[in-house]
């Protein structure tokens, strides 16, 4: 069984510049997490799905920060513009079932950002 | 606010020694529990989680943790580690009386000395 694929594994931008990221779930599974993790910490929850619903984007910086899940499968990204604080790891994960709190998630290797 | 502490940002541990990783949480009532290990270049993968019932939580790869509830401790255990568990351990908790998110620590980086 293929797990979570995420691309680019590395990308570097300068500042100002726009940026996508690419996730890919596991099949079947029904809920698509993003999540951001700085250097020496834990993963920060940006958005989560349920199937192509957006049903957590409380810590999605709105104003530069978008994301879809066109057909409730691939989901994608965006950054625009990208700033210094940006400089990340980019975190995919999928779940099968709907509840964050009980489901075991499985993550992808992540997207590294670096924005210059 | 609930949130995860792990006290140590690294630990060093001899190939064949034993290894405990500390993991406090502050949260009203018992939240589920959660471990993860983040190998380089790898994704975040689940050790074993506690939901309920044995406080002793047998894991993957060898591992196991042990809800303390006076403690409000979910520590990490392997009796023997190996190179290959070289790698940044994450303690997560969710809580029990709501449909929400994971809290994570900041991990522990382990570091195996040969």
């Amino acid at each position: 069984e293929a797990g979570v694929v995420q691309s680019p594994r590395y990308k570097i931008i300068e500042k100002k510049q726009p940026v996508a990221f690419w996730c890919n779930p596991i099949s079947g599974h029904n809920t698509l997490y993003w999540y951001l993790q700085n250097l020496g910490q834990g993963p920060e929850l940006l958005i989560r799905y349920e199937n192509e619903e957006a049903v957590d984007d409380s810590q999605l910086p709105k104003d530069r920060f978008s994301a879809e899940r066109l057909k409730g499968v691939d989901s994608t990204l965006k950054i625009q513009p990208a700033e210094l604080g940006d400089s990340a790891v980019y975190l995919c994960a999928s779940s099968q079932g709907t509840s964050p709190s009980t489901d075991t998630q499985y993550f992808g290797p992540g997207t590294r950002l670096t924005v210059l | 606010a609930q949130s995860v502490t792990q006290p140590d940002i690294h630990i060093t541990v001899s190939e064949g020694a034993s290894l405990e990783l500390r993991c406090n949480y502050s949260y009203g009532a018992t939240p589920y529990l959660f471990w993860y290990v983040q190998s380089p270049g790898q994704g975040l993968q689940l050790l074993l989680k506690y939901f309920s019932g044995d406080t002793l939580v047998q894991g993957i790869k060898g591992f196991e943790a042990e809800f303390k509830r006076s403690q409000s401790s979910f520590n990490l255990r392997k009796p023997s580690v190996h190179w290959s568990d070289a790698a940044e351990y994450f303690c997560a908790v969710a809580p029990s009386d709501s449909n929400y998110q994971l809290i994570w620590g900041a991990g522990t980086k382990l570091i195996i000395k040969p």
